[in-house]
């Protein structure tokens, strides 16, 4: 009963690298989101999907980009880190329907950017 | 924009004792969300509120939505040191599911013996 699978749990980058979280669920929920976490900011949304194909910018996605090319999938690429970009990265998934609507999230990746 | 405000933000109580923690948030919303996270952990999951009146209620804590003054409360009673964790509320905006949540910034609990 895998749920949500985040890899890597942790990831130290130097400015201007680049690299994929990846994100996994094995629910067959239709939604997926990519959070932030930093301190006192509680999380913030970068982007998420509704479905396979479908992906739409969230309050922070700059310097981020998404696909869902399957359901189970959702990776969230950082084109070129920042310092910025240093924070905690959560994944969630839920199913679509307004009465099923539990979010469940996965174990987050904790990104250090150099 | 979707805004949600809790507070209060840090909160030292003693065990035993009841307290109360506010969610308000600015737009028509009928999900909001409670979750608890321990340091260094993932969110669990506490309550989903569907409803104008939603009232539920797991142990010592018990959470309640009115969507009319747009304000939720998670409600501690007798609070005992297990209870410790950052409590968060979160709203969804229209749709379905839960495909993007505003989250509060968070309430610090310390429950002191």
């Amino acid at each position: 009963n895998a749920g949500v699978t985040q890899t890597p749990k942790f990831q130290v980058l130097k400015t201007g690298q680049s690299m994929t979280l990846q994100c996994a669920q094995d629910m067959n929920h239709e939604y997926m989101s990519w959070y932030r976490q930093d301190p006192g900011m509680g999380l913030r949304l970068i982007h998420y999907s509704v479905g396979a194909g479908i992906t739409d910018q969230g309050e922070v996605p700059n310097g981020y980009n998404v696909s869902r090319s399957t359901t189970e999938d959702f990776p969230l690429r950082l084109l070129s880190a920042a310092p910025s970009q240093t924070s905690v990265y959560f994944c969630a998934s839920s199913w679509e329907t307004t009465e099923n609507t539990e979010a469940f999230f996965g174990q987050g990746t904790r990104l250090t950017v150099v | 924009e979707l805004k949600v405000e809790q507070n209060p933000l840090f909160l030292s109580m003693q065990e035993g004792k009841n307290y109360t923690i506010y969610c308000n948030y600015s737009t028509t919303s009928d999900r909001l969300y409670w979750y608890r996270q321990d340091p260094g952990k993932s969110l669990e999951s506490l309550f989903v509120l569907l409803s104008n009146g939603a009232v539920k209620q797991e142990g010592r804590l018990m959470a309640s939505l009115d969507t009319k003054a747009r304000l939720s409360t998670l409600h501690i009673t007798a609070a005992v040191h297990d209870l410790s964790a950052t409590y968060f509320c979160a709203v969804a905006d229209s749709g379905g599911g839960a495909d993007g949540l505003t989250f509060g910034k968070g309430t610090h609990l310390i429950i002191q013996p």
